[in-house]
């Protein structure tokens, strides 16, 4: 069983669908990062969880810390958030990340 | 410049060849990450340097992959004797490492390495 797990691999929407993604983690990881990757490579951080939830404009993160879960929320989808999104994981006292396989969004007008 | 660089940005090498991909960090991180990325999956960890002290190459492959930090700024990945399997995204990463719980990764545009 992989440390960081997400679901779903795929998700096509409409242009302004709620959109949630989702990841599962195992015992050990403190922080949940959630990264954006674009066609083309170049990943951009958009949070980094410990508790609680983060919202910045359309994007909500939240993680539950006893399921050690964490979902990804966007809110009134657009095409400009096709992308990959991609769960990572810090263990306890590291530094290095361990990542989900990613969700490839595909947002239709 | 203001965020982590990488080059080349494209690299297609013959089977056997031996490339070097490098990273520029943002000035002052201390912290930098490479990982691999294979086509349709998630990043994965190679190493890790703190400034020009390489704490972690438990993710390096084989002992073909090599990298290096000498100053603490720029990073050299270095694969020798190219092989297929090795095509891949490579990823460069830094942060400031002043605190484990706030760190902030910051990711280069990453080197496609294809093996011909």
């Amino acid at each position: 069983k992989n440390e960081v797990e997400q679901s779903p691999q795929n998700l096509t929407a409409q242009e302004g669908e709620f959109i949630t993604i989702n990841c599962s983690y195992s015992v050990g990881i403190s922080a949940l990062h959630w990264l954006q990757q674009h066609p083309g490579g170049g990943i951009v951080s958009l949070f980094m969880l410990s508790s609680g939830k983060k919202k910045h404009g359309r994007l909500i993160a939240t993680i539950n810390i006893q399921e050690k879960h964490s979902s990804l929320h966007i809110t009134a989808s657009h095409p400009r958030d096709s992308a990959v999104y991609i769960c990572a994981g810090r263990r306890e006292g590291a530094q290095k990340l361990v990542f989900g396989q990613g969700t490839r969004l595909t947002i239709n007008p | 410049g203001a965020g982590v660089s990488q080059s080349p940005r494209y690299k297609v090498a013959k089977r056997g060849q031996d490339v070097a991909l490098r990273c520029d960090p943002i000035s002052g991180h201390v912290s930098l990450f490479w990982y691999q990325q294979a086509l349709g999956q998630g990043p994965e960890f190679l190493t890790y340097f703190q400034n020009e002290a390489q704490l972690d190459k438990s993710g390096l492959p084989s002992d073909r992959f090599f990298a290096e930090r000498p100053e603490g700024s720029v990073s050299t990945l270095k694969i020798q004797r190219t092989q297929q399997e090795d095509s891949a995204v490579y990823l460069c990463a830094s942060s400031l490492a002043r605190s484990v719980r706030t760190d902030t990764q910051y990711f280069g545009p990453g080197t496609r390495l294809t093996v011909l």
